[in-house]
């Protein structure tokens, strides 16, 4: 079945420092989606990506859709505390299709 | 606007008893998608429902687990003679309608365990 990577799987980082992650897929997903899970909650949306190339901004977060429409990136910039969590990129082929999501990558950030 | 609510947020089951999470989709949704979630694993997808109807079930074990999404009232994640394996979290989100544009949100979860 399809499958989404993410890498790194997990990170440790320094406050203050910025902060890159990716998702890559065997298929070509018409939607990126970039979610973040903190301990004991649901997935709460960050970014939705709808078209290729497209770069989207949520205050320090910044999302980009590959052009190969098979890859997707998340920035976080000036990374804080409470940006600790695990992030999961989510994909979807088409508007019919269910929305597949990957491992995660779980983001430390040291005071 | 509430958001997806589900409930129980932690419920405690025996082995062998039967265990019924309820989902509340956002209000105006008409979709509903259930997620299971292992310790230190991503969220794997069990079954989509609209209402009165399951649209895809690939995800769910061929047997012990049912889902429903009545015309009124929650939809249901319906887990019958519980094992250990089945301890997780169980996730459900909702969908306005299939246009592409339109994500899913999250309620909070149950979590799940099986003694």
């Amino acid at each position: 079945g399809q499958q989404l990577n993410q890498s790194p799987q997990s990170m440790f980082i320094q406050e203050g420092e910025d902060v890159s992650m990716n998702c890559t897929s065997s298929s070509i997903f018409n939607t990126w989606l970039w979610y973040k899970q903190e301990p004991g909650e649901g997935p709460v949306l960050l970014i939705a990506l709808y078209k290729a190339g497209e770069l989207t901004s949520n205050g320090r977060l910044t999302a980009q859709f590959g052009i190969t429409r098979k890859d997707s990136f998340l920035n976080i910039s000036a990374s804080i505390p409470s940006d600790v969590g695990i992030y999961f990129c989510a994909g979807r082929k088409t508007s019919y299709d269910k929305v597949i999501f990957g491992p995660g990558t779980s983001l430390s950030v040291i005071p | 606007n509430a958001g997806v609510m589900q409930n129980p947020r932690h419920l405690v089951r025996r082995r062998g008893q039967e265990a019924r999470l309820r989902c509340s989709p956002m209000k105006g949704h008409s979709h509903v998608y259930w997620y299971r979630q292992l310790p230190e694993e991503g969220l794997k997808f069990m079954v989509y429902l609209q209402k009165e109807n399951i649209i895809d079930e690939s995800g769910m074990p061929k047997e012990r687990f049912s889902a429903e999404f009545p015309k009124e009232g929650p939809s249901i994640l319906r887990i019958q003679q519980v094992v250990r394996g089945d301890s997780a979290a169980y996730f459900c989100a909702s969908s306005p309608n299939l246009d592409s544009k339109e994500t899913q949100y999250f309620g909070p979860g149950t979590r799940l365990l099986v003694l």
